[in-house]
């Protein structure tokens, strides 16, 4: 089945810095969202981004589909920021293959 | 819309006690997957229907475990007996199937057993 890596797994900033989590897939996909796990344990949709880029405040996303890897920008971090954040694809039709995620902690 | 609802938010029981997690989906959605976390293994699908017909149960650890979906609002998985390395949380989804869909999921269920 398809492979989702992840990176850094893990992440400290400091509150207001910028960061760049990247999403590796082994094949082609139809669908990919971006997932923010909160400290409750509630996942958080952030961005379904099959290709393309789309912008949400302080985030962002980026999918280059043809080159198999997406892109989550945070800017001017924020304690609440911290988390884990999910890459997870599908081929279509299909359920979600998740990444084993980025563990972001943001310190004040 | 109210989002996925998943019940119980958190259910401890002892070790081989029947267990029944509940999911009623997004209204509209056809497609529902139930996901369990864990440390170990992080998010894995267990099981997804289409339409109401399961569709990929291979994720099913065992046959102590069974999900159904009488209708298209309302699905079961359900733990028989239940054991102490079945605690996790788990996690139903929903999604309009199509080939372009976005899932969205339940706040969880997290289960411990004892």
């Amino acid at each position: 089945g398809i492979q989702v890596e992840q990176s850094p797994p893990d992440l400290i900033l400091q509150e207001g810095a910028n960061s760049t989590l990247r999403c590796n897939f082994s094949d082609s996909v139809n669908n990919l969202q971006w997932f923010h796990q909160n400290p409750w344990g509630q996942l958080i949709n952030l961005f379904y981004i099959p290709s393309g880029t789309k912008q949400n405040g302080r985030l962002s996303a980026t999918t280059v589909a043809t080159e198999r890897y997406s892109l989550l920008y945070i800017s001017s971090s924020q304690t609440t920021d911290s988390g884990v954040y999910f890459c997870a694809v599908d081929r279509g039709n299909t359920p979600l293959v998740f990444g084993k995620g980025t563990r972001l902690s943001v310190i004040a | 819309d109210a989002g996925v609802i998943q019940s119980p938010r958190h259910e401890v029981t002892e070790m081989g006690q029947e267990v029944t997690l509940r999911c009623k989906p997004i209204s509209g959605h056809n497609s529902l997957f139930w996901y369990r976390q864990t440390m170990m293994r992080g998010l894995e699908l267990l099981i997804y229907f289409n339409n109401n017909v399961p569709i990929d149960d291979s994720g099913m650890p065992e046959d102590r475990f069974s999900a159904k979906m009488p209708n298209a609002s309302f699905s079961t998985l359900k733990i028989q007996p239940s054991e102490p390395r079945d605690s996790a949380v788990y996690f139903c989804a929903s999604s309009l199937r199509g080939r372009f869909t976005e899932a969205f999921f339940g706040q969880g269920t997290r289960l411990t057993v004892v």
